[in-house]
């Protein structure tokens, strides 16, 4: 089956840094949507990004599909972005595949 | 908005009980899922339904059944709760990409139940 692979797994950032995050799957998809999951467990949509970038305000990101990897660019760090984030893709009939996802903590 | 509601956010059950995760969802979406999540081991695919009265195993259905007798709503059954299903259960749904196109792979989540099993 498809492999979903994140990096990297735990990030500390001060507020009002940048940083990458990386989703690596071993094929070709339909899908590939990133969520964030704040400290009460719910996921939140942040893209459904099968190719090509998107961006919402502080938070873009970019899949080239041919190269099998997206890209979630946070700017601007903000406390309230700390929680986990999930790259998840399709894995055959809608199911979603789901990467073990970044931890990030922004500290004030 | 899509929205996707569960029946309770926690719950506390004992060994050997029948429980009953329900999950509604308002945008006449075709596609039902139950995921369950744990440390260390990320989210797996339950069961899923693409129709009134249809579903799919996923990944690990044993100690599980689903119900779903109306589109907008999924329910999980856990015929006989086991301490190995102390998790955090998910439910999403989605368009049909089959109706939908690309969109209907796009999955919404609700807000999730804990589940304790003592």
């Amino acid at each position: 089956g498809i492999q979903v692979e994140q990096s990297p797994p735990d990030l500390i950032l001060q507020e009002g840094a940048n940083s990458t995050l990386r989703c690596n799957f071993s094929d070709s998809v339909n899908n590939l949507q990133w969520f964030h999951q704040n400290p009460w467990g719910q996921l939140i949509n942040l893209f459904y990004i099968p190719s090509g970038t998107k961006q919402n305000g502080r938070l873009s990101a970019t899949t080239v599909a041919t190269e099998r990897y997206s890209l979630l660019y946070i700017s601007s760090s903000q406390t309230t972005d700390s929680g986990v984030y999930f790259c998840a893709v399709e894995g055959g009939y809608n199911k979603l595949i789901f990467g073990a996802g970044t931890r990030l903590a922004v500290h004030p | 908005d899509v929205k996707v509601t569960q029946s309770s956010r926690y719950l506390v059950k004992r060994t050997g009980e029948k429980v009953f995760l329900e999950c509604v969802q308002d945008m006449d979406h075709e596609n039902m899922f139950w995921y369950r999540q744990d440390p260390g081991l990320g989210l797996r695919l339950i069961y899923f339904s693409y129709d009134v009265k249809m579903k799919e195993k996923g990944d690990i259905p044993e100690g599980y059944s689903v119900s779903r007798e109306k589109k907008e709503r999924f329910s999980l059954i856990l015929e006989s709760a086991s301490t190995n299903q102390t998790s955090m259960y998910l439910c999403a749904s989605s368009l049909s990409p089959q109706i939908s196109g690309f969109r209907g792979y796009e999955q919404f989540f609700g807000p999730g139940t804990r589940l304790t099993v003592l």
